[in-house]
């Protein structure tokens, strides 16, 4: 059974950096890209950034390029998610999210979702 | 970057009816490139069809997908108590964004 535990997140000012992680388990992780999503308090979901199985191809989108970072370990099954001069519009719960295959960017396991606030 | 509008926003409907739920595209979707995912409050999203018609593992057969043009609807033939939530449309490609999600439509119970 595939299943993606995440850890991270919480409370932190504006410009401040938090580190989410997500471990996966049940598939083989090389074989798949990884995504992350986000969802404001009572918004639609929204794409954060994209990784592809052996990291060679990263994507952003354009309102975090340069603030976040997408990695993951494959060593381990972990997907890392370094986040850099949040911003209060950062504000969400955040999913980490297994991609169908290495390329088609449609998700069909999801973390749990972790919290991250970034208030004064 | 495709605009996916949903509606209607909410839809108060009872166990046993039938719910026809929309998602209209901007323009064109290549490959019939669209997903719908179920969310319950609280909880992650769940994949429910991909490939504009094709269930994903373990969806009941009530939920089916289907498109015409740029517009694309996903169905639940007898809605039961475990459907009751928020529905999204998302466009996808391959990983190279833009990726884009419907706003949803909440279907809650009269």
């Amino acid at each position: 059974e595939v299943h993606l535990l995440q850890s991270g997140g919480g409370l932190v000012q504006p410009g401040g950096s938090l580190r989410l992680s997500c471990t996966a388990s049940g598939f083989i992780f090389t074989d798949y890209a990884m995504t992350w999503v986000r969802q404001a308090p009572g918004k639609r979901l929204e794409w954060v950034s994209a990784i592809s199985p052996f990291s060679d191809f990263v994507y952003y989108r354009d309102s975090v390029q340069g603030r976040f970072t997408f990695s993951r370990d494959n060593s381990r099954n972990i997907v890392y998610l370094q986040m850099h001069s949040l911003r209060v519009e950062d504000t969400a719960v955040y999913f980490c999210a297994k991609n169908f295959g290495p390329g088609l960017a449609f998700y069909d396991s999801w973390g749990q979702g972790t919290p991250v606030t970034v208030s004064a | 970057e495709i605009v996916l509008t949903q509606s209607p926003g909410s839809l108060s409907l009872s166990p046993g009816e039938r719910v026809t739920l929309s998602c209209k595209a901007s323009q064109t979707v290549g490959r019939n490139f669209l997903a719908w995912y179920q969310q319950k409050l609280g909880q992650p999203p769940r994949l429910l069809i991909y490939g504009v018609s094709n269930r994903a593992t373990g969806i009941p057969d009530r939920f089916s997908g289907s498109a015409s043009g740029t517009d694309f609807t996903l169905t639940i033939a007898r809605l039961e108590p475990d459907d009751f939530a928020v529905y999204y449309c998302q466009h996808y490609d391959d990983l190279t964004p833009p990726l884009t999600f419907g706003g949803g439509t909440k279907v809650q119970m009269k």
